[in-house]
């Protein structure tokens, strides 16, 4: 299995909402990461996790909040968001290497917050 | 600050010919640089690796090449196909440390028959 899985592919919340974004691979992968992409701007780092545990937050609102509850799994829970957090939001995973190593990418979940 | 500069302008390009993306860096000391291709509401695809002490990389039908003293990158499409439009991300990291990839802003390149 080469593919990190995401789900939902679309998800529509209100401001008031609580939801979670899910991402899977089980490619042994031990980094995973949590982008975020506006249209037409590059992929913005937001969180990495080595090793289940989480090892950069790029100063992301509370609002978001990161999981890893095992090495194939990674959450991102959602609340009180604001319209300007709607984007497509792409998980990721790579070995936990120095030295250089491509990411793989799932297909994102579309948020759009109303 | 940090910078990946990609040209902005879209890449129009017939097929058959040789397409050629630029990213240009300022305040990076990557040790390596990657290429990725990504599709409308897609994930982007990784391509290609570039270490620094390697000139040039090839795979099928992609050239990348990678120049410390300019901190430049080059990414080259050979023979050309409708299927390679996209926009391709340049992305690398500080030294060589992994977790903190950062994008550039992508060239969108299309291929007319």
């Amino acid at each position: 299995d080469t593919e990190v899985t995401q789900t939902p592919k679309h998800l529509v919340m209100g401001m008031t909402n609580k939801k979670s974004l899910k991402c899977e691979q089980h490619m042994g992968h031990r980094a995973m990461y949590w982008y975020k992409q506006k249209a037409k701007k590059p992929p913005e780092l937001m969180f990495v996790y080595s090793y289940e545990k989480l090892s950069i937050n790029e100063s992301v609102p509370s609002r978001f909040s990161p999981e890893c509850p095992n090495s194939s799994l990674l959450n991102l829970h959602l609340h009180a968001l604001q319209p300007e957090d709607s984007a497509l939001y792409l998980c990721a995973s790579s070995q936990a290497v120095p030295g250089g190593v491509g990411y793989t990418f799932g297909s994102g979940t579309r948020l759009t917050v109303v | 600050s940090q910078k990946i500069e990609q040209n902005s302008e879209a890449l129009n390009i017939q097929e058959g010919k040789t397409a050629t993306l630029t990213c240009n860096y300022t305040n990076y000391s990557p040790a390596y640089l990657q290429w990725y291709r990504q599709d409308p509401g897609r994930g982007p695809v990784f391509l290609l690796l570039i270490r620094e002490n390697e000139k040039e990389k090839r795979k099928e039908r992609l050239k990348v090449t990678f120049d410390t003293t300019l901190k430049q990158s080059l990414f080259h499409i050979t023979a050309s196909q409708p299927a390679d439009s996209a926009t391709y991300l340049c992305a690398l990291t500080q030294g060589n440390s992994w977790g903190k990839l950062q994008f550039g802003a992508g060239t969108q390149v299309v291929v007319t028959p």
